[in-house]
C-alpha cells in the first residue's frame, strides 16, 4: 500500500539552529502535502498546506518565516524550523492524500523535535 | 467552520470489556468525510476507517464497529472485547473532501488493563 516516510524520526538540536524535516510519498505522487504539529498529550493541529510548485499555505498563527516549507517535487516536501527554540519542541507529522483508489490520506511516522 | 468534539479525555477498561468512543462533529458542508485514527505510544497514526457523508451504513471490521448517525452528527467507535494492544489515543477527524486538510478532535486515551 501507499507509504509516507519522514526523516529524521527524531532530532535534538541546540537553540538557535535550524532543522529540516523531510516528508516523502514512496509509491505515489502528491501535489499537496500537509504538515501538522502535535504537542504532548494534545491533538494534531494543521500548520500548513504544502503545494508542489507553488507557495505553501499557512494556517492562522503559524509564522511562515519560521517554518519554511518547500515542495520541490511530487514526492517530497520539506519543513525547516529556522532558529529553533525550546517552545518549538514538538511532534511534527506530515500527510499526503492519494487521489484515486481508496482516496484517503496517508500519514508519515512523525518527527520528534527537541530543542535544548 | 468545522469542529470535532471528543468529550471523553481518557477511558480505562479491563481486558475483554466493550468500549465506545464518542465523536460529535460540526460542519456546514453537505459532502464531508469522517475518519478514525489510532495513535499508539510510538506516535505513528494508524488509519482505521473513512466514511463519507452519504453512507450511513454502520460498519464492522473484526472487533471494531462504527455507528454513523447524521441526525445527531455523531460517528462513534466501539471496540468489542478490548485487548491490551488496543491501548492508544484515538482521534476522530473530519474533512470536506477526502484529499484536504483534516480537522482533528482532541483525542480519547484508551487504557486497557489485563
Amino acid at each position: 500500500g501507499a507509504v509516507v516516510s519522514q526523516h529524521p524520526s527524531w532530532v535534538i538540536c541546540k537553540s538557535g539552529t535550524s532543522v529540516k524535516i523531510e516528508c516523502r510519498s514512496l509509491d505515489f505522487q502528491a501535489t499537496t502535502m500537509f504538515w501538522y504539529r502535535q504537542f504532548p498529550k494534545q491533538s494534531l493541529m494543521l500548520m500548513a498546506t504544502s503545494n508542489e510548485g507553488s507557495k505553501a499555505t499557512y494556517e492562522q498563527g503559524v509564522e511562515k518565516d519560521k517554518f519554511l516549507i518547500n515542495h520541490a517535487s511530487l514526492t517530497l516536501s520539506t519543513l525547516t524550523v529556522t532558529s529553533a527554540h525550546p517552545e518549538d519542541s514538538s511532534f511534527y507529522i506530515c500527510s499526503a492524500p492519494r487521489v484515486g483508489g481508496t482516496d484517503t490520506q496517508y500519514f508519515g511516522p512523525g518527527t520528534r523535535l527537541t530543542v535544548l | 467552520a468545522q469542529k470535532v468534539t471528543q468529550a471523553q479525555t481518557e477511558i480505562s477498561v479491563v481486558e475483554k470489556e466493550d468500549v465506545t468512543l464518542d465523536c460529535v462533529y460540526e460542519t456546514r458542508d453537505t459532502t464531508y468525510y469522517l475518519f478514525w485514527y489510532k495513535q499508539p505510544p510510538s506516535g505513528e497514526l494508524v488509519f482505521l476507517i473513512r466514511r463519507n457523508s452519504f453512507d450511513e451504513q454502520n460498519e464492522i471490521s473484526g472487533r471494531y464497529s462504527w455507528n454513523f448517525q447524521k441526525s445527531t452528527s455523531s460517528f462513534n467507535f466501539t471496540i468489542t472485547a478490548s485487548q491490551v494492544v488496543d491501548s492508544a489515543v484515538y482521534f476522530c477527524a473530519l474533512t470536506d473532501t477526502g484529499f484536504q486538510k483534516l480537522v482533528f478532535g482532541t483525542g480519547t486515551r484508551l487504557l486497557v488493563s489485563p
